[in-house]
């Protein structure tokens, strides 16, 4: 079975601009949840999207947004970019990380955001 | 605000001996509680989570945690560290706020491992 995947890997922008990663989940996963992490900020919950929908978000400026398709796939957007947005953004999928006790979270191995 | 606590930003200890990361949190309610960990080859992974019931539960690679809601603690073990847990370990909770689980995480522990 294959594993999360993310697209692109790496990606260098510069400041004002906007970038759209991607998220594949495990086939048959419905949860993607997308994360931040920085140096100075640690790790960050950005939001987790379940069956199209917008489930549990954390405390992001609008600039940040996601959305999920019907194949599970997901897509993470930042506009107006800033130096701050340096970051691994990961994703994981499950069933439902938030569902139940039984519930795990796969992760992918990151974009690696560079903000000039 | 919720917050998390890792008060040990790094952690040394001998292979074969056994390990305590500590985790703290604040808040009212009990949340739902998660430790993670991160190493290069292996990336961010789940080892455990707790959302009611028994309070010692059990994760992948040999952890263990125990949620103490008196203390508001929910401590990861376990009983034998092997090389290959070398990583940094975070503690994260999620509570209810306003229809959303808000997801917070720790500042992390890095755990090295010496022969």
């Amino acid at each position: 079975k294959a594993g999360v995947t993310q697209t692109p890997r790496y990606l260098i922008k510069t400041r004002g601009q906007q970038v759209t990663l991607s998220c594949s989940p495990i086939s048959g996963h419905r949860s993607v949840s997308w994360y931040q992490q920085t140096p100075g900020q640690g790790l960050q919950f950005l939001f987790e999207y379940f069956s199209e929908t917008q489930r549990n978000k954390g405390n992001f400026p609008g600039r940040f947004s996601g959305r999920q398709f019907s194949n599970s796939r997901s897509e993470m957007n930042v506009s107006t970019l800033e130096l701050g947005d340096s970051a691994l953004y990961l994703c994981a999928s499950s069933l439902g990380w938030l569902a139940g006790a039984q519930e795990t979270q796969y992760f992918g191995p990151g974009t690696r955001l560079l903000v000039l | 605000a919720q917050s998390v606590t890792q008060p040990d930003i790094h952690i040394t200890v001998s292979e074969g001996a056994s390990l305590e990361l500590r985790c703290n949190y604040s808040y009212g309610a009990t949340p739902y509680l998660f430790w993670y960990v991160q190493s290069p080859g292996q990336g961010l992974q789940l080892l455990l989570k707790y959302f009611s019931g028994d309070t010692l539960v059990q994760g992948i690679k040999g952890f263990e945690a125990e949620f103490k809601r008196s203390q508001s603690s929910f401590n990861l073990r376990k009983p034998s560290v092997h090389w290959s847990d070398a990583a940094e370990y975070f503690c994260a909770v999620a509570l209810d706020s306003g229809g959303y689980q808000k997801v917070t995480f720790g500042t992390g522990t890095k755990l090295q491992v010496i022969p």
